[in-house]
């Protein structure tokens, strides 16, 4: 059964360099999401992207974030200077035409800035 | 606002035993509900849509709209259940963002 991949598992960066979190969708699917989840919260909604832009984004999602999709198969959530409050789990999400309602998630990359 | 409140951290029960993981919601509209399992080293993985009024691994999650509720049932527990469960909604238009509650870790024990 294809999945959502998701590269690297854990990044440990420092206080602000940039980081770049890679996700591989699921082949056919067109709508792509990234959320994240800081230890002992609740799971958040960062972004969501169809057609090569992005459709909704949230509050957390400033200026230091960016997604993009570089090539057919890969989906990346940049964060430009990373902060000490970026530490979480960020998992990718994947959903297809014909059930847009469902949105398969990837095992998560943890980011721990330092 | 868009919340969904799961007022349990935690729910441990005996196997065999019913389970029934809270979850309340808040939206201006109709939302789509949903109930998404996590267990243990694995991803977030859908369990149930109340669109779909289904049964998966004998749970069951009713839409009461009066109450804003979405509560998981399972008559009789097992202990591979154990898992971290999430409540969540989005609009119901398709293509639309996911809105979690903060999660019931749900212990099975013999």
């Amino acid at each position: 059964e294809p999945e959502v991949t998701q590269t690297p598992s854990h990044q440990v960066t420092q206080m602000g360099q940039e980081v770049i979190l890679r996700c591989v969708p699921i082949s056919n699917h067109l709508y792509f999401y990234w959320y994240r989840q800081i230890l002992g919260q609740k799971v958040e909604f960062l972004v969501s992207f169809y057609n090569n832009e992005i459709s909704e984004k949230s509050e957390i999602f400033d200026d230091q974030f960016s997604v993009e999709r570089p090539d057919g198969s890969n989906f990346t959530l940049k964060i430009r200077s990373t902060k000490l409050e970026d530490s979480a789990m960020y998992f990718c999400a994947s959903s297809d035409i014909s059930s847009t309602d469902t949105q398969y998630f990837g095992p998560g990359t943890r980011l721990t800035v330092l | 606002a868009q919340r969904v409140t799961q007022p349990e951290k935690l729910l441990s029960v005996f196997k065999g035993a019913p389970v029934e993981l809270k979850c309340n919601y808040s939206y201006s509209g109709s939302p789509e509900l949903f109930w998404y399992v996590q267990y243990s080293r694995q991803r977030l993985q859908l369990l149930l849509r109340h669109i779909s009024r289904e049964s998966i691994k004998g749970f069951t999650a009713d839409l009461n709209k009066g109450e804003t509720s979405f509560h998981l049932k399972k008559p009789f527990a097992q202990e591979e259940d154990s898992a971290m469960y999430y409540c969540a909604l989005s609009g119901n238009t398709g293509f639309q963002k996911l809105v979690f509650g903060t999660g019931t870790r749900l212990l099975v024990s013999p």
